[in-house]
């Protein structure tokens, strides 16, 4: 019964550099979700995906690319982090039915960019 | 555009007191309107939410909240509070109307303290 699995929990990049972030989920939900977390400013929503095979941008997507690989698989790519990148990762999932449906979270990725 | 705001960053409360945590939206349409908790290290769990119907909605541990369209507001409310209840709150507002109903919108987040 794991829910929403994000790995990794913890990293440090440097400037620059590269990561994945990756997410499953084993709910069978349609949806998947990426936010980021900083203090004051509650959750931003940076890519989602409504369905298998579709991605769209959220309110904050730039530096960030997401790849559906499946429908339980969402992962978020940074090319070249930056420190404004700094900040805890949660990804989300949910279903897509009449009456609508909350969000599940995972535990989040708390990313540090130096 | 939605927005969501919660007016306190920082309530205290004592063990035992009643607690009521505002939430403001402002949104063109019908909302869907939720409460999250987080603990500290956690992800978030939703306490509550309001789709439609009646407008004041039960969830989790005891919480309660009232929708009032009149105010634009959701407010979280509960009559004793417990020392497990510290941790952060979050309000947030979607799309009635459209298919991808995760496409939140957070408000800042309150964070509680209780006093033993």
């Amino acid at each position: 019964n794991a829910g929403v699995t994000q790995t990794p929990k913890f990293q440090v990049l440097k400037t620059g550099q590269s990561m994945t972030l990756q997410c499953a989920q084993d709910m069978n939900h349609n949806s998947m979700y990426w936010y980021r977390q900083d203090p004051g400013m509650g959750l931003r929503l940076i890519y989602y995906s409504a369905s298998e095979g579709t991605t769209d941008k959220g309110e904050v997507p730039n530096g960030y690319n997401v790849s559906r690989l499946n429908k339980r698989e969402f992962s978020l790519r940074l090319e070249s982090a930056a420190p404004s990148q700094t900040s805890v990762y949660f990804c989300a999932s949910s279903e897509v039915r009449a009456g609508g449906s909350p969000l599940h979270f995972g535990n989040g990725t708390r990313l540090t960019v130096t | 555009a939605q927005s969501v705001t919660q007016p306190d960053i920082h309530i205290t409360v004592s063990e035992g007191a009643s607690l009521e945590l505002r939430c403001n939206y402002s949104y063109g349409a019908t909302p869907y309107l939720f409460w999250y908790v987080q603990s500290p290290g956690q992800g978030l769990q939703l306490l509550l939410k309001y789709f439609s119907g009646d407008t004041l909605v039960q969830g989790i541990k005891g919480f309660e909240a009232e929708f009032k369209r009149s105010q634009s507001s959701f407010n979280l409310r509960k009559p004793s509070v417990h020392w497990s209840d510290a941790a952060e709150y979050f309000c947030a507002v979607g799309n009635a109307g459209g298919t991808s109903y995760g496409k939140l919108t957070f408000g800042q987040g309150t964070i509680l303290t209780v006093h033993p």
